[in-house]
């Protein structure tokens, strides 16, 4: 079954922390991984879309990495704002697909 | 980068009225768009694949004559919810792919039947 699981549920940290997401996935064949930022009462917006054939993307301060061996990603954030409160969802897509399966998103809240 | 518009951004209605969601891609061309249904704390949830020109495909538990799709043009795409009740109360969001495979979201409709 094609899925994927993201962790934590939810994080909490202080502003100007840097904090990592995870993201782990059974969907095969793989295209394609995103990871999105999603505020509350908003659709979600593209930070990274990574390939197979990429380790790292970069941007700004949102840098995801991706092991397609172990179908594995992660999200780091880096000095965190308090912007930066949201939800996270890693989305990726099947080989041949236009339809994606998205991560149940992890709940990030930056405190002053 | 491409823009996906959606409106309204939130409606209140009363049980069995219908409510109609319009999905427009701004300054692309989309042959095809797609509707999520999003509840609190919960993932996106694809209910819906709306094709320009022909009928919309939809996922398995999703009723659709309840919800009827028009992908009337390439720029546009309604969402109308019939009869619609307290348990459709959700957060409506769609999805257009650009010409470089970029999938882009709206903003998302509130919708809130009492």
């Amino acid at each position: 079954k094609n899925q994927v699981e993201q962790s934590p549920q939810s994080l909490i940290i202080l502003e100007g922390k840097n904090c990592t997401l995870q993201c782990n996935y059974t969907v095969s064949p793989f295209s394609n991984l995103r990871w999105y930022k999603q505020d509350t009462g908003r659709g979600p917006v593209s930070l990274t879309i990574m390939t197979f054939s990429e380790n790292t993307k970069s941007n700004g301060r949102y840098t995801a990495t991706l092991d397609a061996d172990t179908k594995q990603s992660s999200l780091h954030i880096t000095a965190s704002q308090l912007s930066d409160s949201a939800s996270y969802i890693c989305v990726v897509t099947r080989g041949g697909s236009y339809i994606p399966t998205f991560g149940r998103g992890t709940s990030l809240i930056v405190h002053p | 980068g491409a823009v996906v518009s959606q409106h309204p951004s939130w409606v209140i209605c009363k049980s069995g009225t219908s409510v109609k969601i319009e999905c427009r891609s701004l300054d692309f061309q989309a042959t095809t768009m797609f509707w999520y249904r999003q509840f609190p704390k919960q993932s996106l949830m694809l209910m819906a694949t709306s094709n320009e020109g022909s009928k919309a495909t939809y996922e398995q538990g999703v009723e659709k004559d309840k919800f009827l799709i028009n992908h009337a043009s390439l720029t546009l795409s309604t969402l109308t919810v019939t009869s619609a009740h307290p348990e459709d109360s959700s957060f409506y969001i769609c999805s257009a792919w650009d010409p470089y495979n970029e999938q882009f979201f709206g903003p998302g409709t509130r919708l809130t039947v009492l």
